[in-house]
């Protein structure tokens, strides 16, 4: 059971929008640590999608966006594609566990 | 190209030892902090370890600690991991990560992964 808690499962039809909250608490997301954002393609290594709460990475389309607010942050992604089916991990710092944690994942299917 | 390449898993009794490594090239690797990472199969991923640029610091996951030491050698472009006392849950793909971020390391995130290395603690 991870401290920051993520979604199981998403899904959407290409060309819609998809939210991915995490939350977390104020051990965390909520101290302040940043929460940064990584896909996992199936059979592959995750590849960072964001970072320090809203940037992307140059090659990140402009299609995956983050937010923070308060506990929580959120992974959005606009005009879905078929591509984007993976899973999404959100990470930050844990004070009270002193480390870094990850939320459990999230399974975005694309319908 | 900025490459991370693990090696050294495989198949171990519980109670043995693994030293994991890994490669990198590509970028200068003595000016970066790096972390292992792993993933038992079917689950998510979870942080093992950290160490700062120099190699001055390092932290654990408490799943971990005790049994487990994160070592560099900038000279040699190289990241270890010296797993002990291994336990079938320790079971996972380990990936290394170059570690990027300014300020904290509390606010490093991994911008590069290696392919990983599958360890299986078996009897």
């Amino acid at each position: 059971q991870s401290v920051l808690t993520q979604p199981p499962s998403v899904s959407g039809a290409p060309g819609q929008r998809v939210t991915i909250s995490c939350t977390g608490s104020s051990f965390n997301i909520g101290a302040g640590y940043d929460v940064n954002w990584y896909q996992q393609l199936p059979g592959t290594a995750p590849k960072v999608l964001i970072y320090g709460n809203t940037n992307r990475p140059s090659g990140v389309p402009d299609r995956f966006s983050g937010s923070k607010s308060g506990t929580s942050a959120s992974l959005a992604i606009t005009g879905l594609q078929a591509e984007d089916e993976a899973d999404y991990y959100c990470q930050s710092y844990d004070s009270s566990l002193s480390g870094w944690v990850f939320g459990g994942g999230t399974k975005l299917t694309v319908l | 190209e900025v490459q991370l390449l693990e090696s050294g898993g495989g198949l171990v009794q519980p109670g043995g030892s693994l030293r994991l490594s890994c490669a990198a090239s590509g970028f200068t690797f003595g000016s970066y902090g790096m972390t292992w990472v792993r993933q038992a199969p079917g689950k998510g991923l979870e942080w093992v370890s950290i160490i700062t640029y120099s190699g001055a610091d390092t932290d654990y996951a408490d799943s971990v600690k005790g049994r487990v030491t994160i070592s560099r050698v900038n000279s040699e472009n190289t990241l270890y991991l010296q797993m002990d006392s291994l336990r079938a849950e320790d079971t996972a793909v380990y990936y290394c990560a170059k570690n990027r971020g300014s300020g904290s390391w509390y606010n490093y995130y991994m911008d590069v992964w290696g392919k990983g290395t599958t360890v299986t603690v078996s009897s």
